[in-house]
């Protein structure tokens, strides 16, 4: 089965502190690795987007990296702010089909 | 406008009633998609459209869930005889590409419709 995992479920980090967030998948063959931000009550946004020769892109404050032989990502946050608070979700397309892992929950603590 | 708007935001409904969310995607937005999330998990892909066309429902849990676009703008997700399960956010996306396979264009999402069913 086609499965996103993402680790930790849930981070309470300090504002001004980096944080990385791991997204791990068995999506094959894949097309294309997005990750969202997606706050409380809120649609999620997107905020980077990386195709299979890509291993590093950068969003600001936010850099995604991406293996795509060990089929992992990471979401990297540096000096966060109380406004990162929410949930990041990783996607992974196949074909036409999206698979979100569950997100990972992070609080930016003042 | 100028992001996807969905309305109502809030549903609350008694089981065995039915209900019909909408979608008014980004002018110009040929695919729109449909995603139910329930709490504390990622979306699941329901259904989706490109311009009146329903390409792929194949994940509508049942036969009570029934989506539309007629004139390739504006959707709808009807859901008869509503039960307890059904409570989720259901989410709305709209992306300007014309096909899904390997876009790399990134869907636009609503804030999405929180249903309750009691």
């Amino acid at each position: 089965k086609n499965q996103v995992e993402q680790s930790p479920q849930s981070l309470i980090i300090l504002e001004g502190k980096n944080c990385t967030l791991q997204c791990n998948y068995t999506v094959s063959p894949f097309s294309n690795l997005r990750w969202y931000k997606q706050d409380t009550g809120r649609g999620p946004v997107s905020l980077t987007i990386m195709t299979f020769s890509e291993n590093t892109k950068s969003n600001g404050r936010y850099t995604a990296t991406l293996d795509a032989d060990t089929k992992q990502s990471s979401l990297h946050i540096t000096a966060s702010q109380l406004s990162d608070s929410a949930s990041y979700i990783c996607v992974v397309r196949r074909y036409s089909t999206l698979t979100f892992g569950k997100g990972t929950m992070l609080l930016v603590s003042p | 406008g100028a992001g996807v708007s969905q309305s109502p935001r809030y549903k609350v409904a008694k089981r065995g009633q039915d209900v019909a969310l909408r979608c008014d995607p980004i002018s110009g937005h040929v695919s729109l998609f449909w995603y139910q999330q329930a709490l504390g998990q990622g979306p699941e892909f329901l259904t989706y459209f490109q311009n009146e066309a329903q390409l792929d429902k194949s994940g509508l849990p049942s036969d009570r869930f029934f989506a539309e676009r007629p004139e390739g703008s504006v959707s709808t997700l009807k859901i008869q005889r509503t039960q307890q399960e059904d409570s989720a956010v259901y989410l709305c996306a709209s992306s300007q590409a014309k096909g899904t396979i390997n876009s790399n264009q990134p869907q636009h999402f609503g804030d999405g419709t929180r249903l309750s069913i009691l």
